[in-house]
Parts: C-alpha cells; sequence; structure tokens
C-alpha cells in the first residue's frame, strides 16, 4: 500500500514569509497527525484531525499555525508569519483509528523548513 | 523533564553485539510505542506494548514494559550496521483502548552500529 506522503520535502524562507506544507495519508485512515521535530528532539504533536474534525490542537500556536483537512482526506499546515524558532522538520502521521485501539501510526518522510 | 526520556542518549556497538535502550515516564499509560528513525526520514512503528503485557518479542527485537518503575526497554539481538537509526519511545496516556490514541515522544536514543 502506499505509504504517508508529504511535501516539499525541504523548503528554506526568510523569517516573517509564510509557507505551506502538505499531507496525503494512507487511504482509509481515519486520523492525521501533524507533529514538530526540532533537531535533536522528539516528535512534538501539533495537532490531530479525527476525520475532517480537529481532535487536538492544544500545542498549536494559534497565532502563527494553523491546519486544515479538507474533506477528511488530505491535509495542509501553514506557518504564517514564520519565526527562526520554527526551522524544524514537519512530520505527518496517519492511522486507521476505527473500532477498538490501540492504533500504530505510519509517518510521512516529513518536509524540513528552514528559516533564515 | 518530559515524559518518555530514553536512555542512554547515544550509544555505539560494534555489528553482531545487542543493544539495549530504557525509556523512562511519569504518568499512567495505556499502552507504549517504539519508532525507528534513519537518517533524514520519517519515524517507522517497531512494537506495540499494551499496559497489562510485561514483555513483547518482534524478530530481533524484544520490549520489556515494568508499569510499577514506569520504565520500558528496547532490546536489539545481534545488531546490524542497518540498525543505525534514533529510536524513540512514545506513550499513549488514553485511559481506555477507545478514542483517538495521544502520543508522547522521548527526545529518543542514537544508536550506532560499526561495522
Amino acid at each position: 500500500e502506499a505509504g504517508v506522503a508529504q511535501s516539499p520535502r525541504y523548503k528554506i524562507i526568510e523569517k516573517r514569509q509564510s509557507v505551506a506544507f502538505w499531507c496525503n495519508p494512507i487511504s482509509g485512515h481515519a486520523t492525521l497527525y501533524w507533529y514538530q521535530q526540532i533537531l535533536g528532539q522528539g516528535p512534538k504533536l501539533l495537532i490531530q484531525f479525527q476525520n475532517n474534525g480537529v481532535v487536538d490542537d492544544s500545542q498549536l500556536p494559534k497565532d502563527r499555525f494553523s491546519a486544515e483537512r479538507l474533506k477528511g482526506v488530505d491535509s495542509t499546515l501553514k506557518i504564517q508569519p514564520a519565526k527562526l524558532e520554527d526551522s524544524a522538520v514537519y512530520l505527518c502521521a496517519s492511522s486507521l483509528s476505527t473500532g477498538t485501539g490501540p492504533w500504530k501510526q505510519y509517518f510521512g518522510p516529513g518536509t524540513r523548513l528552514t528559516v533564515t | 523533564s518530559q515524559q518518555g526520556e530514553e536512555d542512554p542518549q547515544a550509544l555505539s556497538i560494534q555489528e553482531g553485539e545487542n543493544a539495549t535502550m530504557n525509556c523512562s515516564y511519569k504518568t499512567s499509560i495505556n499502552n507504549l510505542q517504539w519508532y525507528r528513525q534513519n537518517s533524514g526520514r520519517g519515524l517507522v512503528h517497531l512494537i506495540l506494548i499494551r499496559s497489562n503485557e510485561r514483555e513483547k518479542h518482534s524478530g530481533r527485537l524484544r520490549v520489556t514494559l515494568d508499569t510499577s518503575k514506569k520504565s520500558s526497554s528496547l532490546l536489539i539481538t545481534a545488531s546490524r550496521a542497518a540498525d543505525t537509526a534514533s529510536y524513540f519511545c512514545a506513550t499513549d496516556r488514553r485511559l481506555s483502548n477507545f478514542g483517538n490514541e495521544k502520543l508522547t515522544f522521548g527526545t529518543g536514543t542514537r544508536l550506532t552500529i560499526i561495522p
């Protein structure tokens, strides 16, 4: 089966610019996650969708970050305006999450963002 | 300190040796998962152990869970060069198996296998 797709793979922007990342989860997976992974650290959950509804966005910096999942499939994560500390790898993951869990998560290759 | 801390932070061993990594956490969990991340790539799920399980095996991997000590260990036997990667434990703190899981990842152990 096809894995989680993400684009772009790399992005370099200047601070105060905006950027958007795209994710296509595994077909049929109900739950989609966006994580931020700063160099040398583990992934930190930014937002979690169940179908097209937000389940958890408690760690999303809502003053600059936004995300949507249209029709419960693809998702985009946007940063506007970007700060230097946003430099990180942004990982998208999905899980089946139907019925009784627990469910493992499948990760995409990530988008490496560098803010200069 | 954060939920899920791996120990050691870095580990180098000779190919063929066994590698052991530990994970400690602070709050009650529903399950604990181990993931591997190769350089510049996304994470790959390795193994999941539920809170009522004490040990689990998958190929060359062996995971133990001690909920009384809030700790887990990952053992990789007969290591190979391809095992070189970062390994993360992730805890799921849901109260039951229903509802969406929410994983909290640790800081990872960087494992290097020397050929």
